[in-house]
């Protein structure tokens, strides 16, 4: 069964300190791998998909790695406008996502 | 419209009662998903349409859930006899142009395009 787990649950940084969130799964076959950002009150919002080992895509303060059982998810100087939930997710049957629970992220100047 | 739409934004409902959740998704977009929110807990996928077609329904927590999908577009989630357990967040996403990525080059050309959701509190 596809499976998803992000760690920490939560993650209070101060603004400047940068840190990685993680995403592990189980997956027979990747066909992708995807992290969301979520603010309180709105659907989840595209940042990156991932395809295969080795595989590195950056937007601004965030990049994405991945590995053959993990995703990380790095934060560069965050800034408090950066606080949010992030979501990773494999694409299932159907291309339907699995996710894990997510990472609250707190930025605190 | 430039986003997927749902629609209530809120909704508040007495244990027992119907309520129907729509979705509207970007134009063009063949592909259609439900997933649920639950407080603290990650999303779950509900149903999958292709067109009007309902080909994965396996999230579907019981037989009070259904979806419907008419003229490829518009989507209606219906919970039947609400319970105290259906109270989440119901959101909605679409894709293009089709579910399946097959064999074709990886891309972004499938992701989901979420929107923002209907809360939904049983009383």
């Amino acid at each position: 069964e596809d499976q998803v787990t992000q760690s920490p649950e939560a993650l209070r940084l101060q603004e400047g300190e940068s840190s990685s969130l993680n995403c592990s799964y189980t997956v027979s076959g990747l066909r992708g791998l995807f992290w969301y950002r979520q603010d309180p009150g709105k659907g989840p919002e595209f940042l990156f998909t991932l395809y295969s080992a080795g595989e590195e895509k950056e937007k601004e303060r965030l990049k994405a790695t991945l590995t053959k059982k993990e995703s990380f998810l790095h934060i560069t100087a965050p800034k408090p406008e950066d606080s949010a939930t992030y979501l990773c997710a494999v694409r299932g049957g159907y291309n339907k996502l699995i996710f894990g629970a997510g990472t609250r992220l707190a930025v605190h100047p | 419209g430039a986003g997927v739409s749902q629609s209530p934004s809120n909704k508040v409902t007495e244990k027992g009662k119907d309520v129907e959740l729509r979705c509207d998704p970007i134009s063009g977009h063949t592909a259609l998903y439900w997933y649920r929110q639950s407080l603290g807990q990650g999303l779950e996928f509900l149903i999958y349409f292709q067109g009007n077609s309902a080909p994965d329904k396996s999230g579907l927590p019981s037989d009070r859930f259904s979806a419907e999908r008419t003229g490829g577009s518009v989507s209606t989630l219906t919970i039947q006899r609400t319970q105290q357990e259906d109270s989440a967040v119901y959101l909605c996403a679409s894709s293009s142009p089709d579910g399946l990525a097959g064999d074709r080059p990886p891309s972004s050309y499938n992701e989901q395009f979420f929107g923002p959701g209907t809360r939904l509190t049983v009383l």
